[in-house]
Order: structure tokens, then sequence, then C-alpha cells
């Protein structure tokens, strides 16, 4: 079965430290992951994604990620963590089952981020 | 970036009445979009992936008949909630998918509050 986990419904951080978002993962072949952030009564916003290649991607907003095929995980991080990072942040990974290719994504459950001054 | 919109931002409705929601690609065409449906502090549920020129395909639970999807064109996809009730109250994302090459990525719109009353 595919599925994504975020193991913690809420990260605390103080502005200034590192920040880590975990994500674990569970397809068939290779995956292709995605991080999202959602700010309040908004949409989601693309961070970054792991298709192939490096392991570490670097995203928007000065996120990267980290593929780790044999954790089979994909945590998110930043060096320096902003109040301003304070957001829900999902991780996905595209669906690959059915024999159409229709793109759909599997979210995790969300990470709420509080980073405080 | 690639930018997808939505409207209305927020509706207000009675209850039995229909409300049309549009999601609109921007800068991109997308022949597929793709429907969720948020409650608070939830992760995304698909709904539907809409298909420009065909039918939309539904997720196991979502009444087709209650949520009608038409992908006009190929930056066009409307959801309209037929005979809107409370339980239909909800925040509505869509999603557009850009291909670059073999690289598909999802972009969501900012997201549409609805409330019936």
């Amino acid at each position: 079965a595919q599925s994504v986990a975020q193991p913690e419904d809420q990260v605390n951080v103080a502005e200034g430290n590192p920040l880590t978002v975990k994500c674990t993962y569970s397809v068939s072949g290779n995956p292709y992951l995605f991080w999202y952030v959602q700010y309040p009564n908004r949409g989601l916003q693309f961070l970054l994604k792991y298709i192939t290649g490096d392991n570490l991607v670097k995203g928007s907003y000065g996120f990267e990620a980290e593929f780790n095929k044999s954790q089979t995980s994909f945590h998110l991080k930043k060096p320096s963590a902003l109040v301003s990072d304070s957001a829900l942040y999902f991780c996905a990974v595209r669906d690959m089952r059915g024999s159409s290719n229709t793109g759909k994504l599997i979210f995790g459950q969300g990470t709420t981020l509080q980073v405080k001054p | 970036g690639a930018v997808v919109s939505q409207h209305p931002s927020r509706v207000i409705c009675k209850s039995g009445t229909s409300v049309k929601i549009e999601c609109r690609s921007l800068d991109f065409q997308a022949t597929t979009m793709f429907w969720y449906r948020q409650f608070p502090k939830q992760s995304l549920m698909l709904m539907a992936t809409s298909n420009e020129g065909s039918k939309a395909t539904y997720e196991q639970g979502v009444e087709k008949d209650k949520f009608l999807i038409n992908h006009a064109s190929l930056t066009l996809s409307t959801l309209t909630v037929t005979s809107a009730h409370p339980e239909d109250s909800s925040f509505y994302i869509c999603s557009a998918t850009r291909t670059s090459g073999w690289q598909e990525t999802q972009y969501f719109g900012p997201g549409t509050r609805l409330l019936v009353l």
C-alpha cells in the first residue's frame, strides 16, 4: 500500500534554530516526493520535490529535504528558522497505482510548525 | 512560478442552492486538475480528478451528481456543489498539473471557503 506519514502533529522551534519536519513514505517502485506549505486560509504552496538525482533537494524560502532510501524518509529541513515559517506543512508522494498516469498525490496528515521569537 | 487561481475565494449561500467554483491555471495549460476538500486542521481529501475533454474521475465515496466537475478548457475547471447543505461547508482547493518534459508538479489554488447556512 502507498502511504505517507508525518509522525509529528506539531513541531516547536525557536527562531534562529535549525528545524526538521519529518516524513516517511511507503511506495512500490521509485518515489516521487513533495513538500508543500499552507498558511492559514490559503491554498498549498509548492516548496520542493524529489524525483531523481541528488538526495539533498533545495527548495523555496531556504528549505531543503533529504531523500533517504534506506530509511524511506524525506525530512524537511531549514538551517535557521524564521517566525514567518510558522505554518502547516504537508509531505506528499505521487500515487503510482493504477494503469493511468494521473499524477494524483497522497498527502500526509500535516505538521504544524510553530517558530517562536 | 506557476499560478493557479480560484474564484470566488469565499462564498456564503443558503441551503438548497448551487454554488460554482472556478479553478484557472493562469500561465500554463493543464490537461489534469484536481479538486480537494479540507476540513479544519486536517489534510486534503481528494474528491476528483478533472480531465480536459472527458468526464471527471471521482474518488470513492464522493457523489458525482452532487459535485459536478467540468473541465471545459486547458486552463479552466469548475466544481459545482449542487443543492448545497450545511455539511458541505468546507475549504475547497483545486490544483493543476504542470508538465515540463517528463516532470510533473501540482500547483494549488488559494482555496475557496464555502459556508452553507
